[in-house]
């Protein structure tokens, strides 16, 4: 069974304070890893997509980076607006169709 | 502007009361999903379609049903709503066939609860 686990689940940062959101995951036939991001009340929105081990990805002050088992979410200096749930999902190629498997998510909070 | 919108977005209901939630998106993208999210358990996939009149379940299709009859909307029937379909509920779409496998659009959600 695929699974993704995101650590830690919440986090607090002081702003310009950097650090990384990590996910996990065990899964068969690996498609592709996705970092979303979640305000309150909101649905998510994406952020990146990773393909193979060695890959990364930036906006803005994010950094999202793969390996074999794990992928990490960089935030350089964060600002209060960064503020929001980080989502990680994957997904696989499960019974002759593409299944996507969430992470629960980690609540980040930024304080000016 | 390209969204997904869901109607409603908030519902209380009682057990038994068929209901019916929503989907419409704006983007002409074939792949459409249903999603619901609840404390500790994160994002589950309900239902989803591949194209108009293709749809197929997901992780957790049990006391739901879909429909696809247009290519811009997906709406989710609950027709003997419980209290464990109590959910927050999101709609996603996104382009069928791309590289970016999973870049989906998300609804705003539906807050659901049923007593």
């Amino acid at each position: 069974e695929d699974q993704v686990t995101q650590s830690p689940e919440a986090l607090r940062l002081q702003e310009g304070e950097s650090s990384s959101l990590n996910c996990s995951y065990t899964v068969s036939g690996l498609r592709g890893l996705f970092w979303y991001r979640q305000d309150p009340g909101k649905g998510p929105e994406f952020l990146f997509t990773l393909y193979s081990a060695g890959e990364e990805k930036e906006k803005e002050r994010l950094k999202a980076t793969l390996t074999k088992k794990e992928s990490f979410l960089h935030i350089t200096a964060p600002k209060p607006e960064d503020s929001a749930t980080y989502l990680c999902a994957v997904q696989a190629l499960s019974g002759g169709y593409q299944k996507v498997t969430f992470g629960i998510g980690t609540k980040l909070q930024v304080i000016p | 502007e390209a969204q997904v919108t869901q109607n409603p977005r908030y519902l209380i209901t009682v057990t038994g009361k068929k209901l019916t939630v929503t989907c419409s998106q704006n983007m002409n993208h074939e792949y459409m999903s249903w999603y619901r999210q609840d404390p500790g358990l994160g994002l589950r996939q309900i239902y989803y379609s591949m194209n108009v009149e293709v749809t197929d379940k997901g992780d957790v299709p049990e006391g739901y049903k879909v429909s696809r009859k247009e290519k811009r909307n997906f709406p989710l029937i609950l027709e003997s709503p419980s209290p464990n379909q109590t959910s927050l509920y999101f709609c996603a779409s996104r382009e069928r066939g791309t590289l970016n496998y999973n870049e989906q659009f998300f609804g705003p959600g539906t807050r659901l609860t049923v007593l």
